[in-house]
């Protein structure tokens, strides 16, 4: 069971999109319809903004959104706001009563 | 309103025990059907599941940990406890508690973490 793979930053300007990818394996993020995003400020606790692929839990903006094309998820996030600037985590369920995360992405608004 | 609260030492030996619990609030562990779990974060690195219990005592461990963690839960003080043996500074983290809707589920709620330091 290895950790999910993200790219370690994005970055993009108020106003822009940016989407964040998630790479796994078939036995996780291909192999079930579980992925998961998280968003992390500093020093506080994950937040749940992405479910089940692409659901968003009430209180999220709908400017986070979710997809997921074969072993790879990605969350996408319209209209940049500076607040959106934190560290993002996926996580996927693997299998066997187990879940793993990806390594994490920061965020940065220029 | 549901509220979760790690506590226990922030500071344990290399090769001791450590030994969290979560208390949770606002639900009751043993009416409920959730799922209770706990999650660790290194400093500066990503976060990683350790597993769940439910009420019944049914535990689900991440595979990697599993010879040296220990999950048990305590309805009468509503709360749910973390054992791991041996520890090394690689075990240095913020430990989480959360909840979740099935074993591997995806943790939904958390509680603000505690920091765990293993170091002599």
């Amino acid at each position: 069971q290895s950790a999910l793979t993200q790219p370690p930053s994005a970055s993009g300007s108020p106003g822009q999109s940016v989407a964040i990818s998630c790479t796994g394996t078939s036995s996780d993020v291909g192999g079930y319809n579980y992925v998961s995003w998280y968003q992390q400020h500093p020093g506080k606790a994950p937040k749940l903004m992405i479910y089940e692929v692409s659901k968003r839990p009430s209180g999220v903006p709908d400017r986070f959104s979710g997809s997921k094309s074969g072993n790879t998820a990605s969350l996408t996030v319209s209209g940049l706001q500076t607040e959106d600037e934190a560290d993002y985590y996926c996580s996927s369920y693997a299998g066997s009563d187990t879940r793993v995360f990806g390594g994490g992405t920061k965020l940065t608004v220029l | 309103q549901l509220q979760l609260q790690e506590s226990g030492p922030g500071l344990v030996k290399p090769s001791e025990t450590l030994s969290l619990t979560c208390t949770v609030s606002g639900i009751s562990i043993s009416s409920s059907t959730f799922y209770w779990g706990w999650i660790r974060q290194p400093p500066g690195k990503g976060l990683e599941w350790i597993g769940s219990i439910y009420r019944s005592g049914d535990t689900y461990y991440n595979p990697s940990l599993k010879t040296r963690v220990t999950m048990s839960v305590d309805s009468s003080k509503n709360h749910f406890s973390l054992k791991m043996t041996s520890v090394t500074a690689a075990d240095t983290a913020v430990y989480y508690c959360a909840r979740s809707w099935s074993p591997a589920g995806t943790p939904d709620f958390w509680g603000q973490g505690t920091l765990v330091t293993v170091s002599s």
